[in-house]
């Protein structure tokens, strides 16, 4: 069974870091493309970062030079480096798992439960 | 505000059909496969829809997607107070190199 298991979210001051880690099973998830999308408390979806299969990431512009995601093949894990927290970047962050169809569509066809991040002083 | 435009809410009684719709530009929609995801309360969200029309498996057939041009529009038919959820639509955006997401529509089932 695929599964994404997000952890490493909490409560963080502004300007702090925050790590977190979203452990796949279920499937290698190094050939796939997989991405960070937020939700912030009674909001929609926002997509944070991706990273493809050969390792080119995306970020998107909010996030720019101060989160990084990145990958340990080794461990199947998937991870998001958050510095310069801001209070606006408080939500519950997903990871999805990215897939491509055979029309090369691209979508999201597995997702973790999330994991909390609070940036409040 | 969110590159793509869906409407807030939108609401039907059990049994009835319902649409939503999403907006967005050439960069998004225009030229790129669209797909839809639910998200019941308290739950991550789930595909519902992917490369415009296709149900995954284990989605009912009462689930229906389309696009035209640089729109796109889930359908809903036989509506059960299970589908009360909110929706979302997702696609690339080539200019931005970004996935981009619309801003959710709240279905009611009244």
């Amino acid at each position: 069974e695929v599964q994404l298991l997000e952890s490493g979210g909490g409560l963080v001051q502004p300007g702090g870091s925050l790590r977190l880690s979203c452990a796949a099973s279920g499937f290698i998830s190094s050939r796939y493309g997989m991405s960070w999308v937020r939700q912030a408390p009674g909001k929609g979806l926002e997509w944070v970062s991706g990273i493809i299969s050969g390792g080119r990431t995306y970020h998107a512009d909010s996030v720019k030079g101060r989160f990084t995601i990145s990958r340990d093949n080794s461990k199947n894990t998937l991870f998001l480096q958050m510095n310069s927290l801001r209070a606006e970047d408080t939500a519950l962050y997903y990871c999805a798992k990215e897939v491509v169809s055979a029309d090369y569509g691209y979508y999201f066809d597995c997702w973790g439960q999330g994991t909390l991040v609070t940036v409040s002083s | 505000q969110s590159v793509l435009t869906q409407p807030p809410s939108v609401s039907a009684a059990p049994g009835q059909k319902v649409t939503i719709s999403c907006s967005g530009s050439s960069s998004n929609i225009g030229n790129n496969y669209v797909s839809w995801y639910q998200q019941l309360p308290g739950t991550a969200p789930k595909l519902l829809i992917y490369d415009n029309n296709e149900r995954p498996s284990g989605i009912p057939d009462r689930f229906s997607g389309s696009k035209s041009g640089t729109s796109a529009t889930l359908g809903i038919t036989g509506l059960q107070t299970g589908d009360e959820a909110d929706y979302y639509c997702g696609t690339w955006d080539s200019s931005l190199s970004a996935w981009v997401f619309g801003g959710g529509t709240k279905l009611t089932v009244l």
